[in-house]
This record gives structure tokens, C-alpha cells and sequence, in this order.
């Protein structure tokens, strides 16, 4: 089985420049989730889709982060401008609609804003 | 709203040894609560899920524990090798997770 893709795996912007990251999730995993985590810290949830329907987006900062699930499958998440408070690792994972057997995460985008 | 704990924040162990990182929430409501190791770089990879009505799950060297009441998991790795060093974290929640801020694990040859 082929796990969550992401890409790109490194990226480094100037502040205020505009960035996107790219998910591919598990083949029928109905359930789609963005995590920030900032160094030393734990992930954050940002965003959680239910096929392109948004669940819970209480945590994404929506005055510069959007994202987006195109006919329920793939994801981009964007930032715009971006802040040097926004270097962190973006997380992508997948489920199961429920959650009950877990969770798959991608290998993440590492995001440095310079 | 929920928090989760981890303490220590870092642990460094000679191989060998058995050992136990500790991990603490507020709200004894949880659905799920799992293990994560993430390796330098690199993205989680579930260890150990235990669902609310079970009180431990055990695979190979690793067994963990849950205690809703007292809002306490542990996890115990035995016999500890080099390849177990990595960062372990617990979350809680069934979709949304919530996680603590991790252990740092060494194990030194």
C-alpha cells in the first residue's frame, strides 16, 4: 500500500512570499489532516477534510493559510504572505473515516521562512 | 480544552536497559490514545493505538498503558537497542489529535 505522499520536501522563502505544499493521501482514505509542527514542539492540526468537505478549521490562521481538496482526493495546503513564525514542518496524514484504526502520515514538507 | 503532557523531555539510556516515557492529559473524555515515534526528518509512524475501553496494547518490545481515570498513559519499551532512539509521542483524540511535546530518547551503544 502506498503511503501519504508529499511534496516538496524542503522549501525556503523570503517573508511575505507566497508558498503551497501538495498531498496525495491513502487510496480511500476519506479523511485528510494538516498539521504544523514547529520545532520541539508536538504537531498542531490546522485543517481537516471529510472528502472536500472542511470539518474543523479553528486552528488554521485564515487571514494567510488556505487549503483545499479537490473532488476528495488530493490536497494544497497555501500560505500567503508568509511569516518567519511560519517555518515548521507541514504535516499531511490520512484516515479512515472514523479514526478509529489510526492515523498515516506523510514525510512532511519542511518549510524555513528567511 | 484538552492538553496533553509528555515528561521527560529527554531521556538518554545505555542499550540494554528498560525504560518508561510518561505521558499525561486534562480531559479523561478521549476516544483514542496513541504512540508516535518520529525519526530526525521524517514524519510519525504509529506505534500503539489503544481505544478507550482498553487499558494496554502490547508489540514486540513495546507495551503501553492507559489510565483514563487518573489521565495518565505510559509507554515501556524493553531492552532498549540504538535503533529505538527517536522522538516518542503520545496523542488523544479519535480525528482531531492532540499531541504532547514529545520525549527525545537516546540509546547510547
Amino acid at each position: 500500500e502506498a503511503g501519504v505522499a508529499q511534496s516538496p520536501r524542503y522549501k525556503i522563502i523570503e517573508k511575505r512570499q507566497s508558498v503551497a505544499f501538495w498531498c496525495n493521501p491513502i487510496s480511500g482514505h476519506a479523511t485528510l489532516y494538516w498539521y504544523q509542527q514547529i520545532l520541539g514542539q508536538g504537531p498542531k492540526l490546522l485543517i481537516q477534510f471529510q472528502n472536500n468537505g472542511v470539518v474543523d478549521d479553528s486552528q488554521l490562521p485564515k487571514d494567510r493559510f488556505s487549503a483545499e481538496r479537490l473532488k476528495g482526493v488530493d490536497s494544497t495546503l497555501k500560505i500567503q504572505p508568509a511569516k518567519l513564525e511560519d517555518s515548521a514542518v507541514y504535516l499531511c496524514a490520512s484516515s479512515l473515516t472514523d479514526g478509529v484504526m489510526g492515523y498515516t502520515f506523510g514525510s512532511g514538507t519542511r518549510l524555513t521562512v528567511v | 480544552k484538552q492538553e496533553v503532557t509528555q515528561i521527560p523531555a529527554a531521556l538518554s539510556v545505555p542499550e540494554g536497559e528498560n525504560l518508561v516515557l510518561n505521558c499525561s492529559f486534562t480531559d479523561s473524555a478521549i476516544y483514542n490514545l496513541q504512540w508516535f515515534r518520529q525519526d530526525p526528518g521524517k514524519g510519525l509512524t504509529s506505534l500503539l493505538l489503544i481505544q478507550s475501553s482498553q487499558r494496554e496494547q502490547t508489540s514486540g518490545r513495546l507495551n503501553a498503558s492507559l489510565d483514563k481515570s487518573s489521565g495518565r498513559s505510559t509507554l515501556y519499551i524493553a531492552a532498549s537497542q540504538p535503533g529505538d532512539s527517536a522522538t516518542y509521542l503520545c496523542a488523544v483524540g479519535a480525528q482531531k489529535l492532540v499531541f504532547g511535546q514529545g520525549t527525545r530518547l537516546t540509546i547510547n551503544p
